[in-house]
C-alpha cells in the first residue's frame, strides 16, 4: 500500500523568502503524485501533478515540485513566498491503474510572517 | 459551474442520531469520493464511486454508508453517529476513474456529542 509523510507539521517564513515543503512517498512503482493546498475554511486546490516525464513540474500561483525517484521525495517550492500563501498544504500520492483512491500526507501548515 | 458543492456547512448530532450528508457535483464527473479529514491525520478516504451504481469501501468505511443513484449526486449516510465521527468531511469528483485530478467541495464540519 502507498504512503506519505510531510515531516514539516509547521513551518513559518518571511514574505519574500523561498520555501521548500517536505514530501515522502512510499509505492512500489512510479506513483502519480499531487499537491493541494487547503487555505482556512476552504476545500482543497489543487496546485501541481506529476505523472510522468519531466520530473520537474510547474503548477499554479507560481509554485513548482521536483521528483526525485531516488530519493522518494516529490518537494514543493517557491521562490519568492506571498503572504497569501499562508495555508496547510498537503501531498499526496495515487497507484497507477486504481481508481482515483489518493492517500495524503497529514499536511504542512505554512504561516508567513510580514 | 458551481463544482462540487456540500450542504450543511456545519452539523451538530447527538450520539445515535442519523443523517445525511449532501454532494452534489454539475460537471458531469463519473467519479466521486468521500474524504474525512481530522487533525494531524491529513485526509482519509471513506467510499468513492466510479459511477451511477456502482460504489465501493476506501481506508475508514465503518459507520457509513452510500449510494450513487445518479451522475450528479453522492450522498454520505451516517446511521448511528458517534463521538469518532466528529470530523470536517470533503466530498470530491474527477472526470473519471484515471484522471485523478480531482475537485473538493468547502467541507461540512460534523460535531457528535
Amino acid at each position: 500500500a502507498q504512503s506519505v509523510t510531510q515531516p514539516d507539521i509547521h513551518i513559518t517564513v518571511s514574505e519574500g523568502a523561498s520555501l521548500e515543503l517536505r514530501c515522502n512517498y512510499s509505492y512500489g512503482a512510479t506513483p502519480y503524485l499531487f499537491w493541494y493546498v487547503q487555505s482556512p475554511g476552504q476545500g482543497l486546490q489543487l496546485l501541481l501533478k506529476y505523472f510522468s516525464g519531466d520530473t520537474l513540474v510547474q503548477g499554479i500561483k507560481g509554485f513548482e515540485a521536483e521528483f526525485k525517484r531516488s530519493q522518494s521525495s516529490f518537494n514543493l517550492r517557491k521562490p519568492s513566498v506571498h503572504w497569501s500563501d499562508a495555508a496547510e498544504y498537503f501531498c499526496a500520492v495515487g497507484a497507477r491503474g486504481t481508481a482515483s483512491k489518493l492517500t495524503f500526507g497529514t499536511g504542512t501548515r505554512l504561516q508567513v510572517t510580514l | 459551474n458551481a463544482g462540487v458543492t456540500q450542504t450543511p456547512k456545519f452539523q451538530v448530532l447527538k450520539t445515535g442520531q442519523s443523517m445525511t450528508l449532501q454532494c452534489a457535483q454539475d460537471m458531469n464527473h463519473e467519479y466521486m469520493s468521500w474524504y474525512r479529514q481530522d487533525p494531524g491525520m491529513g485526509l482519509r478516504l471513506i467510499h468513492y464511486s466510479v459511477g451511477a451504481g456502482i460504489t465501493d469501501q476506501g481506508e475508514v468505511p465503518n459507520g457509513y454508508n452510500v449510494s450513487r443513484s445518479t451522475t450528479e449526486d453522492f450522498p454520505l449516510r451516517l446511521l448511528s453517529a458517534a463521538p469518532s465521527q466528529t470530523s470536517v468531511y470533503f466530498c470530491a469528483s474527477s472526470r473519471d476513474s484515471l484522471s485523478y485530478e480531482q475537485y473538493f467541495g468547502p467541507g461540512t464540519r460534523l460535531t457528535v456529542t
